[in-house]
């Protein structure tokens, strides 16, 4: 079955610098890629989200790459602020047979230190 | 009005303990989702709703029992649980008509069996 991995685990940063989180999932077929961000007792958001018929997708400060061939996706969020800090989730799914079930990274726990 | 609702936001429960788990969403979304998630971990998949049936339930033990009385509801019943059951259990709506795949969380309710 498709397995996603996500990296790194946790991820520090200054304030204002850029944080990159990356995920490799293994099943070609794959063609929807969404990151959630879950803060301290809140459920997760979606922030972001890729179709594979698409190499890029900006959304202010975030942005997400997706390499089909190596079978990569990134989120990318420059000019990092406090309220960014949480827990980032990578997700892939196949759709539309699949749109109910999102196949989860692990994690990446961002701190952005004042 | 993009919110879904979750009640109780805590609950403990003792081993021999029969309580219910509610889930309340207005986006007119017709799938809906239960998920369990442990402590840095990311959520797993329990059950879904399309249209108020029950689609997809991911060979969760019957100690958990879901029900859809209508298309903004949702519960979960709980019977027999164990202390390893004690989890975050996250209630999510989605559109079905693929106009959008983004899965809209409520903050969830702590469980802890004792």
């Amino acid at each position: 079955g498709e397995n996603v991995e996500q990296h790194p685990s946790t991820l520090s940063v200054q304030e204002g610098d850029s944080a990159v989180i990356k995920c490799t999932y293994s099943d070609s077929a794959s063609n929807y890629f969404p990151w959630y961000k879950q803060e301290l007792g809140k459920g997760p958001q979606l922030i972001i989200d890729i179709r594979s018929n698409v190499g890029e997708k900006k959304d202010q400060r975030i942005a997400v790459t997706l390499n089909k061939t190596a079978k990569h996706f990134s989120l990318h969020i420059t000019e990092t602020q406090p309220e960014d800090s949480a827990v980032y989730f990578c997700a892939a799914s196949l759709l539309p047979r699949g749109n109910y079930q999102l196949i989860w990274g692990a994690g990446t726990k961002l701190i952005i230190k004042p | 009005d993009t919110e879904v609702t979750q009640t109780p936001k805590h609950l403990v429960m003792g081993m021999t303990n029969k309580k219910s788990l509610k889930c309340e969403q207005h986006m007119g979304h017709r799938a809906m989702y239960w998920y369990k998630q442990k402590a840095k971990k990311p959520p797993e998949l329990m059950f879904v709703y399309s249209y108020e049936k029950l689609s997809i339930n991911e060979s969760v033990p019957s100690r958990f029992s879901p029900e859809c009385p209508n298309s903004s509801l949702l519960n979960l019943h709980l019977h027999a649980l164990q202390p390893e059951d004690s989890a975050l259990y996250l209630c999510a709506s989605s559109q079905e008509d693929r106009s959008s795949y983004e899965q809209y969380f409520g903050p969830g309710t702590r469980l802890t069996v004792t």
